[in-house]
């Protein structure tokens, strides 16, 4: 079946650093990909949209300074944490829709950032 | 606004006990509803959905009826399944706004022997 594929899985960074997270859906292309963060005990809550050869489209609240989407190619979308603090420490999550295939859209596995 | 509520976790079970995880939601129009699993260490993945009023979603012997007047979208398996332990999150998506979707907080489920 397809598979949403995030690169690192968890990853431990000093605040003021940046970080990089990938999103690549393995075999088939999405034109539009989500990437959500999760807080302990609480939901996902969508970030941004992910537009491929355009800007991502932010919700309400998020930093877009902050979290910096990238869409280059139909297969990959990168979120970096720039700048990072303690409290972006969260569980990041990426979803990608198929284009082909009128389907729901699939999960990565997710990525734990720990900000010391 | 959109919001999903779940109960609170962790269910606790013994294995062929009978689960419920309730779900109600506040929308606007007739969203669809999801639930989603997530296993340790794995990404999300959809368990079931249903697009319409009394509609039921079913897979894996977990079910969920889609019901309207109660705004409810409750998971249902009769006899679970120590494979089964991991967080499941009710969630809806708003007709016509693609696949973005408004998650509850999840409700780990742990199946004891």
């Amino acid at each position: 079946g397809a598979v949403v594929s995030q690169h690192p899985s968890w990853v431990i960074c000093k605040s003021g650093t940046s970080v990089k997270i990938e999103c690549r859906s393995l075999d088939f292309q999405a034109t539009t990909m989500f990437w959500y963060r999760q807080f302990p005990k609480q939901s996902l809550m969508l970030m941004a949209t992910s537009n491929e050869g355009s800007k991502a489209t932010y919700e309400q609240g998020v930093e877009k300074d902050k979290f910096l989407i990238n869409h280059a190619s139909l297969t990959l979308s990168t979120l970096t944490v720039t700048s990072a603090h303690p409290e972006d420490s969260s569980f990041y999550i990426c979803s990608a829709r198929p284009d082909s295939v009128d389907t729901e859209a699939f999960f990565g596995q997710g990525t734990r950032l720990t900000v010391v | 606004g959109n919001s999903v509520t779940q109960m609170e976790g962790p269910v606790t079970l013994s294995e062929e006990a009978f689960l419920t995880i309730n779900c109600t939601y506040t929308a606007t129009g007739y969203p669809s509803l999801f639930w989603y699993v997530q296993y340790p260490g794995e990404g999300l993945q959809l368990l079931l959905k249903a697009t319409k009023a009394d509609d039921k979603g079913s897979n894996k012997g977990f079910e969920a009826t889609y019901r309207k007047e109660t705004t409810s979208f409750h998971l249902e398996k009769g006899s679970v399944q120590v494979s089964d332990s991991a967080v499941y999150f009710c969630a809806l998506r708003r007709t016509g706004t693609a696949s973005k979707l408004t998650f509850g907080t999840g409700t780990r489920l742990q199946v004891t022997l």
